[in-house]
């Protein structure tokens, strides 16, 4: 698997946009990024995934660098209950399909 | 989505007894998978879930002391045997499928496990 990095923790603004970054210089051509989130106490949720062109869902934005080097999840208006750890995963495919976590981000969105 | 229920969902045991967790989902899933979530670390896959045959395990993690059945494809179980205070932690259950109501990972909430 490749090995993603991110920073350890993040604070946000209620209201702005957070943007959290993610280093996965080693990926494959056929790995896609992952991205999810665990609120205290809970099972992670998805939140987006891309294999190189840009995403867009009712929760984030996904930007993919060219070289698919690194990647960006924007959360466009953070509100306190975006405050999380956030978890930036690249899937292998040779490893049947199995998602393995890193240490992941801590958002703090404050008021 | 797919809505998985875990079993229980926290329990406190006495050391060297066993708990056996349930994941029980409502569609047929294509794979199924257990985490160890440790106090205020991330995830760590035990092992994948294989119907009708033996879970294959991640290193450091043995069947001995996580012992998987999968019977079919909505159910799964995880037994933490022989328990001791380390074994405190959280133990979740995913599963993966495409199309129909199961399309990516999706988690449950997690079994709390306190050894005491």
């Amino acid at each position: 698997d490749a090995k993603t990095t991110q920073p350890p923790s993040m604070d946000c603004a209620e209201g702005r946009a957070a943007n959290l970054p993610c280093n996965h210089s080693t990926i494959s051509g056929n790995e896609y990024v992952y991205w999810y989130r665990q609120i205290h106490s809970q099972g992670p949720q998805y939140i987006i995934h891309g294999l190189k062109n840009n995403e867009t869902n009712e929760m984030a934005s996904l930007i993919i660098t060219e070289d698919r080097k690194s990647s960006t999840l924007i959360l466009p208006h953070a509100t306190l209950r975006d405050t999380a750890v956030y978890y930036c995963i690249v899937r292998s495919m040779e490893y049947g399909n199995k998602l393995v976590f890193g240490a992941g981000t801590i958002l703090r969105v404050k008021s | 989505s797919a809505v998985i229920s875990q079993k229980p969902s926290r329990d406190i045991c006495q050391r060297g007894t066993s708990l056996t967790i349930q994941c029980q989902v409502d569609s047929q899933v294509t794979m199924m998978f257990w985490y160890r979530q440790q106090p205020g670390q991330s995830l760590t896959l035990i092992a994948t879930a294989n119907q009708g045959s033996e879970a294959t395990y991640e290193s450091g993690f043995v069947i001995d002391k996580f012992p998987i059945s999968r019977p079919n494809l909505t159910f799964s179980t995880l037994t933490v045997s022989n328990m001791s205070p380390e074994d405190s932690s959280i133990y979740l259950c995913s599963v993966w499928g495409q199309g129909g109501r199961v399309n990516g990972y999706t988690f449950g909430s997690g079994t709390r496990l306190t050894v005491v």
